[in-house]
């Protein structure tokens, strides 16, 4: 089991820009969260995706746009790229029927310049 | 408003003592409290966990401490290694939902 995978692993962007991250989940599992962490700060809850849906969201603008596909993969976007948006994106997953606990992956690293 | 506050912000112990981290919480609807240990460049991982029907949980060197009145709880890790040099987070979570509320990190460090 790979376990959740994110790709990429780094990224560089330019103030403005629009970025993609990717995430692959679990095994076995159908629900998956995004999470933005700043530097020396704690993750901060994006929003959840469950069933091809946004089923939960935190306090962030709609800039931030997500989906999820029939293979419960999931994508993030961000669009009109700021400097503060500069952080680790972490994807986490779980088995929504269990309320299991969440899995993370190793993040992507995204610097905007 | 940080719905979990932790401390210390962090912490240098000596190979072989018993670091405490510590959480509260104002939200009485949590159920569900989870620690992760987080290296540079990795994802948080998951060490223990606590529902608040318990007063203590261990797993390894790893316990759990809860207080349900004073809504708080901590990390106790016994005989600590260099190798637990790591950051730690608190976490909870509201019933029916996957999305955890963090603390703010704890940076240990384990001096051999």
């Amino acid at each position: 089991d790979a376990g959740v995978t994110q790709s990429p692993t780094h990224l560089i962007k330019t103030r403005g820009q629009q970025v993609t991250l990717r995430c692959s989940p679990k095994s076995g599992h159908d629900t998956v969260s995004w999470y933005q962490q700043a530097l020396g700060q704690g993750p901060q809850f994006i929003f959840q995706y469950y069933e091809e849906e946004e089923r939960q969201r935190g306090n962030f603008p709609d800039r931030f746009s997500g989906h999820q596909f029939p293979n419960y993969s999931s994508e993030l976007n961000v669009n009109a790229l700021l400097l503060g948006d500069s952080a680790l994106y972490l994807c986490a997953s779980s088995w929504d029927m269990g309320n299991t606990e969440a899995f993370f992956g190793q993040g992507t690293r995204l610097t905007v310049v | 408003q940080q719905q979990v506050k932790q401390s210390p912000q962090s912490l240098i112990v000596q190979k072989g003592g018993i670091p405490i981290i510590n959480c509260a919480y104002e939200n009485t609807a949590f159920d569900y409290f989870p620690w992760y240990q987080q290296f540079p460049g990795k994802g948080p991982a998951l060490l223990i966990a606590i529902r608040p029907d318990v007063s203590e949980k261990k797993e390894g060197r790893f316990t759990i401490s809860f207080n349900k009145s004073a809504k708080q709880f901590s990390l106790h890790i016994m005989d600590s290694q260099p190798g637990d040099s790591a950051t730690y987070f608190c976490a909870a979570r509201v019933p029916g939902a996957n999305n955890l509320f963090f603390g703010t990190g704890t940076r240990l460090t384990v001096i051999p």
